[in-house]
């Protein structure tokens, strides 16, 4: 069965950079672009980017270049991504989900990655 | 981007009755012949759940009381008869044009 599994939560000081994973199981990996949505009280859901792990092909909502940065390791099945400079407003829930095709929504996701960004 | 109007913001029904969700974008997901307008539940603490995907398919394992229609800049999610695990939040989604953008969510309660 398809799974999603993230990396716990993580408590961050401004400024600082952090990396969270997502390691996938029960289907072909490298095959099937890797969404990223955050998730804010208020503020509901954006689409952060994707990545296509066979090829590493990215792709950014514009409003995140510059914060965001996505890699692939097709050895481990694990999606990774890096934020950076990390304000309070980053502080968030982060969501992988797997998208069969790009007609298609997003039909398997992670558990979520609380960041808490705090001085 | 587009946006993607949700109401009501809140609604309560009550069991067996339906419960019906509006969504609205701002320009049409219509792109070649399909909708690309898919639904989300979310319960508290739990990442989001497909509901439907391209307006009004069910996705695998999702009760046939979930469904969904509409077309170009209007589309509805239903619920019918409402049952008490239904109780959640409710997204719409566009995927016509990138970026991809999630409407605000609509609360199901019980009345």
């Amino acid at each position: 069965q398809v799974q999603l599994q993230q990396s716990g939560a993580e408590l961050m000081k401004p400024g600082a950079s952090v990396k969270i994973s997502c390691k996938a199981t029960g289907y072909t990996f490298s095959s099937y672009w890797i969404e990223w949505v955050k998730q804010r009280p208020g503020h509901g859901l954006e689409w952060i980017g994707e990545i296509l792990p066979g090829s590493g092909s990215t792709n950014y909502n514009e409003k995140f270049k510059g914060k965001a940065t996505f890699t692939a390791d097709t050895s481990s099945n694990t999606a990774y991504m890096q934020l950076s400079s990390l304000t309070s407003e980053d502080s968030a829930v982060y969501y992988c989900a797997r998208i069969p095709t790009a007609t298609y929504g997003f039909d398997y996701w992670g558990q979520g990655t609380t960041l808490t960004v705090s001085s | 981007d587009i946006v993607l109007t949700q109401s009501p913001a809140s609604l309560a029904v009550s069991l067996g009755q339906r419960a019906t969700i509006s969504c609205r974008a701002s320009e049409s997901v219509d792109s070649y012949g399909n909708s690309f307008m898919h639904w989300y539940q979310q319960k508290p603490g739990q990442p989001p759940k497909l509901l439907i995907y391209r307006a009004s398919n069910l996705e695998s394992g999702i009760p046939a009381r979930f469904s969904g229609s509409g077309s170009r800049t209007d589309f509805t999610l239903t619920i019918n008869p409402v049952e008490a695990d239904d109780v959640a939040t409710y997204y719409c989604q566009q995927s016509n044009e990138d970026p991809p953008t999630f409407g605000a969510g609509t609360k199901l309660e019980l009345k």
